[in-house]
């Protein structure tokens, strides 16, 4: 069984320029993730998708990242400008349902260096 | 909302000696406790799931944990580690709600020393 797959695994960019990482998660798999793991932190939600709607996006900042999950499959993730503190991984996860009894599977990731 | 605590960053350990992990949490809910390893490049991987009955809970690789409810802990242990145990290791909380979401401490690094 293919994992999830996540695109580009290193990106590095300058401040006020955009980027945008890609998420295949595993096949039949209808909620998908987005976490941020800033060096030295454990991983933070960003937003959460059911099939293609939002469940949970409170985390995620609005006024320059965005999130789309088109016919529940695949989805983006964009941040549009970048910060400094925007370098992180961010790590795409999906689960069978919604957390909690679903296991989680993550990516490898998407490393992002803003300079 | 929950939040979780790790209270060791790093661990430092020599090979076949024994190891614990500490986490706490906190919640005004009941919860779904995890730890996840995380090895270098890549994704986190579960080891094991607290979800309900039995406290001690075994996991992949020889690791258990026991839930404690009076101390709202989850600790990680493995009787006798390896090099190939070296990694980050995670413990995470789910409120039993219906998002069900992940909250993750902030990791503590397991070094294996030979």
């Amino acid at each position: 069984e293919a994992g999830v797959a996540q695109s580009p695994r290193y990106k590095i960019i300058e401040k006020r320029q955009s980027v945008a990482f890609w998420c295949n998660p595993i096949s039949g798999h209808a909620t998908l993730y987005w976490y941020q793991q800033i060096l030295g932190q454990g991983p933070k939600l960003l937003i959460q998708f059911q099939n293609n709607g939002v469940v949970d996006d409170s985390q995620l900042p609005k006024d320059r990242f965005s999130a789309e999950r088109l016919k529940g499959v695949d989805s983006t993730l964009k941040i549009q400008p970048a910060k400094l503190e925007d370098s992180a991984v961010y790590l795409c996860a999906s689960s069978l349902w919604t957390g909690g009894l679903g296991e989680l599977f993550f990516g490898e990731g998407s490393r992002l260096t803003v300079l | 909302a929950q939040s979780v605590t790790q209270l060791d960053s790093q661990v430092p350990v020599f090979e076949e000696a024994p190891v614990e992990l500490r986490c706490n949490y906190s919640s005004s809910v009941s919860v779904y406790l995890f730890w996840y390893v995380q090895y270098p490049n890549q994704g986190l991987q579960l080891l094991l799931k607290y979800l309900s009955g039995s406290t001690l809970v075994k996991g992949i690789n020889g690791f258990e944990a026991e839930f404690n409810k009076s101390q709202t802990s989850f600790h990680l242990r493995k009787p006798s580690v390896h090099i190939s145990d070296t990694a980050e290791y995670f413990c995470a909380v789910s409120d039993r709600g219906s998002a069900r979401q992940l909250t993750f401490g902030s990791g503590t690094q397991l070094t294996v020393l030979p």
